[in-house]
């Protein structure tokens, strides 16, 4: 099946930092990605989805000034968390879809922590 | 809004039990029916689906029923193994939304030899 990377699997950063996780379609090229985030013990939240040259389209509550989403590429969707707080703190986890196949493939997911 | 509800976890069995794990959606039309299994270090995998109103997926023994009457998509596996250990999400899906998924909570299963 297609293959999705996600970059880190997990990160430690420091209060008023910027993090960049990537996120990548291996063996497929992929038109739309997806950014998840999950806090322990709840679902998967939807953040946004990003097609490859436009801008990302943001779920309601999610600050883009925030969660910069780059989608430059059809292999590579990148999430940027920027001037990062401990309520950032999260799994964050993609999934990219296969162009003409509704079906999503999710990376193995970044689990960030502010201190 | 439309929404996704599991069963609380951790749910611990031992080897060979049955298991079944309990999801309920909420939503305005019909939307196809996923569960994704994560196992430890892994992403989510898709391990099962039904599009329809009494569709039922089934996959690795696990199988799942699409309810409409009572809005639901349980899981069940007759014969639970170690292996089978990971998180379970149940999900929704509108085919006219591009792909967007909205999850349930997910439910731990832990199984003992």
């Amino acid at each position: 099946g297609a293959v999705v990377s996600q970059h880190p699997s997990w990160v430690i950063c420091k209060s008023g930092t910027s993090v960049k996780i990537e996120c990548r379609s291996l063996d497929f090229q992929a038109t739309t990605m997806f950014w998840y985030r999950q806090f322990p013990k709840q679902s998967l939240m939807l953040m946004a989805t990003s097609n490859e040259g436009s801008k990302a389209t943001y779920e309601q509550g999610v600050e883009k000034d925030k969660f910069l989403i780059n989608h430059a590429s059809l292999t590579l969707s990148t999430l940027t968390v920027t001037s990062a707080h401990p309520e950032d703190s999260s799994f964050y986890i993609c999934s990219a879809r296969v162009p003409g196949n509704t079906e999503a493939f999710f990376g193995q997911g970044t689990r960030l922590t502010v201190v | 809004g439309d929404s996704v509800t599991q069963m609380e976890g951790p749910v611990t069995l031992s080897e060979e039990a049955f298991l079944t794990i309990n999801c309920t959606y909420t939503a305005t039309g019909y939307p196809s029916l996923f569960w994704y299994v994560q196992y430890p270090g892994e992403g989510l995998q898709l391990l099962l689906k039904a599009t329809k109103a009494d569709d039922k997926g089934s996959n690795k023994g696990f199988e799942a029923t699409y309810r409409k009457e009572t809005t639901s998509f349980h899981l069940e596996k007759g014969s639970v193994q170690v292996s089978d250990s990971a998180v379970y999400f149940c999900a929704l899906r509108f085919d006219n939304q591009g792909g967007k998924l909205i999850f349930g909570q997910g439910t731990e299963l832990s199984v003992k030899p």
